[in-house]
């Protein structure tokens, strides 16, 4: 039961053009939603989030869309630029709040590999 | 260092010994995960930690698996008699608590079994 897809395995683009990576998911109860980009042995590296309360936010090339009706997020990267090439995933968490405090585990797509050509 | 930062950063390993993975979070992070990546496989959550709660251990594949926290700070988890199929990428995160935080992860450790 995977409950955050990312149908599209690979995505190609080129240099100074639009790149939009997209997800799925399928829990009702996912309240918080982020993007995360991967290079070759390294760790994810945070880029963007949206909590269920907004519909877009923007930092900088980066623009995330959530759509709840949908259920379905997209990641904007504008323009695209060769160092954005890299593996995407998108992720989900439904949190929990208690006492104060929030905290929730994630739940991954698959990844969608971004190469940007110049 | 400003990062979470995990070691080893690689272990081979025979069949059946025991493995210790370490991380030590951000400073201020008191929520601690780890997660794996299995080859060809996106991310599966394995454990969390929160301050003194007591751990969700609800993605732990096999009681061969345990994690401890100690101090509210670095993290082991702990693999005994390891399998071939638990050759994997074991990845540590942590966040602050407070409102939506995002998760920020170490470089991970690559675990093979032999």
């Amino acid at each position: 039961d995977q409950q955050v897809k990312q149908n599209s395995p690979s995505l190609s683009v080129q240099e100074g053009r639009i790149s939009i990576l997209n997800c799925d998911y399928t829990n009702s109860m996912f309240d918080y939603f982020l993007w995360y980009k991967k290079y070759p042995a390294e760790g994810p590296t945070f880029l963007i989030s949206i909590s269920s309360i907004k519909d877009k936010n923007e930092d900088g090339r980066f623009t995330v869309f959530l759509n709840k009706s949908a259920k379905h997020l997209s990641l904007h990267i504008v323009p695209s630029q060769p160092g954005d090439s890299a593996v995407y995933f998108c992720a989900a968490s439904g949190h929990l709040y208690a006492g104060g405090t929030s905290y929730g585990k994630l739940t991954f797509g698959q990844g969608t590999i971004l190469t940007v050509h110049p | 260092g400003a990062g979470v930062s995990q070691s080893p950063s690689n272990k081979v390993t025979e069949k059946g010994k025991d493995v210790e993975l370490r991380c030590d979070p951000i400073s201020g992070h008191t929520a601690l995960y780890w997660y794996r990546q299995s080859l060809g496989q996106g991310l599966e959550f394995l454990i969390y930690f929160q301050g003194n709660s007591a751990p969700d251990k609800s993605g732990l594949p096999s009681d061969r698996f345990s994690a401890e926290r100690t101090g509210g700070s670095v993290s082991t988890l702990t693999i005994q008699r390891t399998q071939q199929e638990d050759s994997a990428v074991y990845l540590c995160a942590s966040s602050l608590v407070r409102g939506l935080q995002p998760q920020h992860f170490g470089d991970g450790t690559r675990l093979s079994i032999l």
